[in-house]
């Protein structure tokens, strides 16, 4: 396992479509964090979760946006009924569950664009 | 809530020293982070301080004042790879969750 994974890469979709992109963990991982990130900007924290369940969830994240990691293993962010203002980069990152272990490492995102 | 605040950009040139500010204000502290991010790529851990003093790896330190709720990130002999986004960031007490300032755009010039 040489790191976090995202799936797709890219993805471009229409306004009003539903989007679903995945991620997979370092394999040990138990925390895994979805961020949101646009241009000229730091990554802005939408949800976290600690083996399945699902510990936070940002206040900004509208009710389109949900969540899941079934197996406490991949996870999976939807976004439905996409605006143009969904379009960001999202990054996935995993990190141990250990008191020395603070370092969260990011995959290398998903790229959305809804036109 | 956190608010950080780091400066847009700064230039250095190369094989230079060049240090990088954060402040923050926060109403919980569990850690600091320093980012690295090159364009169009995912972040990458530099350092993280969780107690006052200066951590140093390599070419790369970091300080932390708690009291006065102020890092920095310290570049020596810089070279041009170093060239890219350094984001701040501060660990909630008791939380998982990470704020992220908007990073420092460094360019590193012959």
């Amino acid at each position: 396992d040489t790191g976090v994974s995202q799936n797709p890469r890219h993805k471009i979709t229409k306004r009003g479509q539903n989007v679903t992109f995945r991620c997979d963990p370092i394999s040990e991982h138990n925390r895994l964090y979805w961020y949101r990130q646009t241009l000229g900007q730091g990554p802005e924290f939408l949800t976290y979760f600690q083996n399945e369940a699902q510990l936070e969830k940002s206040r900004l994240l509208s009710d389109r946006f949900s969540a899941e990691r079934p197996k406490g293993s991949f996870s999976t962010l939807e976004i439905q009924r996409t605006e143009q203002g969904d379009s960001a980069m999202y990054l996935c990152a995993s990190s141990l569950l250990a008191a020395s272990s603070y370092e969260q490492y990011f995959g290398p995102g998903t790229r959305l664009t809804v036109t | 809530g956190q608010n950080i605040d780091q400066p847009t950009e700064m230039t250095a040139t190369e094989g230079a020293i060049v240090q990088i500010n954060c402040t923050y204000q926060t109403s919980g502290f569990n850690g600091l982070f320093w980012y690295q991010q090159h364009a169009g790529e995912a972040p990458t851990f530099l350092s993280y301080n969780v107690l006052d003093g200066l951590e140093e790896k390599g070419r790369f330190s970091s300080f932390l004042s708690r009291s006065k709720g102020y890092s920095y990130l310290l570049l020596k002999e810089l070279q041009m790879k170093d060239s890219a986004s350094y984001l701040c960031a501060v660990r909630d007490r008791g939380y998982q969750k990470v704020t992220f300032g908007t990073g420092t755009k460094l360019q590193v010039i012959p």
